[in-house]
């Protein structure tokens, strides 16, 4: 099993819809928690992170960390054609390492 | 506003050449790192750095090596290319200072082996 599961999709909604995308993981050590964005031939940047448990809200994006469950969530509101891209989640234990433990990523399609 | 470059967008080698990747930061951060990603392998890492100088294998380092004599610049080397090291290929780099680990991407070298 890995450390970090992610269902690949594709994913394809219309504009306008609620997205969510989701990762699984099994260390419990894990206290960062990170969702990246990937355009196609671009390398990824960071959308959001959370620390612990709970939810961070940014716009119209939202992150929700269940900690007890080890299961990390990204909702995207009034989805965009802009929003298309690949969602990869990643996680680290912090402190002194500096390593982060990826998902495969979720190739989502925003259509018009 | 934080630079990760890297020399070459694409990139067509052939097998048994000796290949290398550079890349470069401006951000003084550092570490580096190095990683490959493809289809439904999703981002693997190759190797990584801490310091100048030091190095440190990642989950798939066979075939590959690494080289960080200045701090900005962090080489991947491809000692004899070969069709299955056909990737795109990552590097990113994170300071030491700061309390979650957020990786700055270059753009990524896609390199064909033939």
């Amino acid at each position: 099993q890995k450390e970090v599961e992610q269902d690949p999709g594709p994913l394809s909604v219309p504009e306008g819809a609620i997205v969510s995308l989701n990762c699984t993981y099994s260390n419990s050590a894990f206290q960062y928690f990170m969702w990246y964005r990937q355009y196609s031939r671009k390398g990824p940047e960071l959308l959001m992170y959370t620390y612990s448990s709970g939810n961070k809200e940014d716009g119209r994006f939202t992150a929700q960390v269940d900690k007890s469950s080890k299961y990390i969530s990204l909702f995207i509101r009034d989805s965009q054609p802009s929003d298309s891209a690949t969602y990869l989640c990643a996680m680290s234990e912090g402190g002194n390492n500096r390593k982060l433990i990826w998902g495969l990523g979720t190739s989502l399609a925003v259509n018009p | 506003d934080v630079k990760v470059t890297q020399s070459s967008r694409y990139l067509v080698k052939r097998t048994g050449e000796k290949v290398f990747l550079e890349c470069v930061q401006d951000m003084d951060h550092e570490n580096m790192f190095w990683y490959r990603q493809d289809p439904g392998l999703g981002l693997r890492l190759i190797y990584f750095s801490y310091d100048v100088k030091m190095k440190e294998k990642g989950d798939i380092p066979e075939g590959y090596s690494v080289s960080r004599e200045k701090k900005e610049r962090f080489s991947l080397i491809l000692e004899s290319a070969s069709t299955n090291q056909t990737s795109m290929y990552l590097c990113a780099s994170i300071p030491d200072r700061g309390v979650y680990n957020e990786q700055f991407f270059g753009p990524g070298t896609r390199l064909t082996v033939l």
